[in-house]
C-alpha cells in the first residue's frame, strides 16, 4: 500500500515569508509525527498526534511553529516569519495506535534564504 | 550533553567486512531501542529494534544492547554496496511516542 507522502519535497524561501509543508499519513494510522532534521544531524522531535487527543507539542522550537491534523488523516505544519535557521528536512512519520514502529515519509526539504 | 551520543563518521569499509556502529545514552529509563537506515534524500526506514538488555538477530544484522553500560551496537556482516546510508540510532521510554535519535553515522561500503 502507499506509504507517508509529504509536499513538496522541496521549497525555497526567503526570510520572514510563512510556509506550509503537508502530510498524508498511512490510511488507518492514527499517530502521526514530525521531525526535523538538520544538515549532518539526527532527527528532533517536533510535535505528535494521536486521535482526538490533544497534541503534544513540546517539541516545538518556537510560537512561530505550529501544527495541525484533520481528524486522522492530513497534517500540516506551519512555520510563520522564518528564519535562516529553520533551513532543515522536515520529516513526518505515521503508526498505528501503541506501535513501536514509525513509517516516515520522504520529507520536505526546506530552505530559507 | 545529548541524550544520544552517536559517532557521525564517515566510515569507509570494502565490501564483505565486518561493520559496528555504535550509540551511547545518558537516560537509564529508555526501554526501546532502534536503528533506522537513510539512503541519501530518503525518509529514515526501521531496519530492527530492541526491547530492553540482550541481542536481536535478522539476516546479516544484529543489533545488541547493554543498559549496565548504557550502550547499544548493530553489526552488519558481509557488507554489501547497498548497505551505504546513513545508520541512526533511536531509543523509547516505555509508553513514549517520541524517539530521541543519535546524530547518525554515515557509512559508504566500497566494492
Amino acid at each position: 500500500g502507499a506509504g507517508v507522502s509529504q509536499s513538496p519535497s522541496n521549497k525555497v524561501t526567503e526570510k520572514g515569508k510563512d510556509v506550509e509543508l503537508r502530510c498524508d499519513p498511512i490510511s488507518g494510522h492514527t499517530a502521526l509525527y514530525w521531525y526535523r532534521q538538520r544538515l549532518g544531524q539526527g532527527l528532533e522531535f517536533l510535535i505528535y498526534f494521536q486521535g482526538n487527543s490533544a497534541p503534544d507539542k513540546s517539541g516545538l522550537p518556537s510560537d512561530r511553529f505550529s501544527a495541525e491534523r484533520t481528524g486522522e488523516s492530513v497534517s500540516t505544519l506551519t512555520i510563520q516569519r522564518t528564519q535562516q535557521e529553520d533551513s532543515a528536512v522536515y520529516l513526518c512519520a505515521s503508526s498505528p495506535r501503541r506501535a513501536v514502529e514509525q513509517f516516515f515519509g520522504p520529507g520536505t526539504r526546506l530552505t530559507v534564504l | 550533553q545529548k541524550e544520544v551520543e552517536q559517532d557521525p563518521g564517515p566510515l569507509s569499509v570494502p565490501e564483505g567486512a565486518i561493520v559496528s556502529l555504535n550509540c551511547t545514552y545518558s537516560n537509564s529509563a529508555f526501554q526501546y531501542f532502534m536503528w533506522y537506515r537513510q539512503y541519501s534524500r530518503k525518509g529514515p526506514e526501521l531496519l530492527m529494534y530492541t526491547y530492553s538488555s540482550g541481542n536481536k538477530e535478522d539476516g546479516r544484522f544484529t543489533a545488541q544492547v547493554d543498559k549496565s553500560s548504557k550502550y547499544i551496537s548493530l553489526f552488519i556482516r558481509d557488507s554489501q554496496p547497498s548497505d551505504s546510508a546513513t545508520y541512526l540510532c533511536a531509543m523509547l521510554l516505555q509508553g513514549a511516542q517520541k524517539l530521541v535519535f543519535g546524530q547518525g553515522t554515515r557509512l559508504t561500503i566500497n566494492p
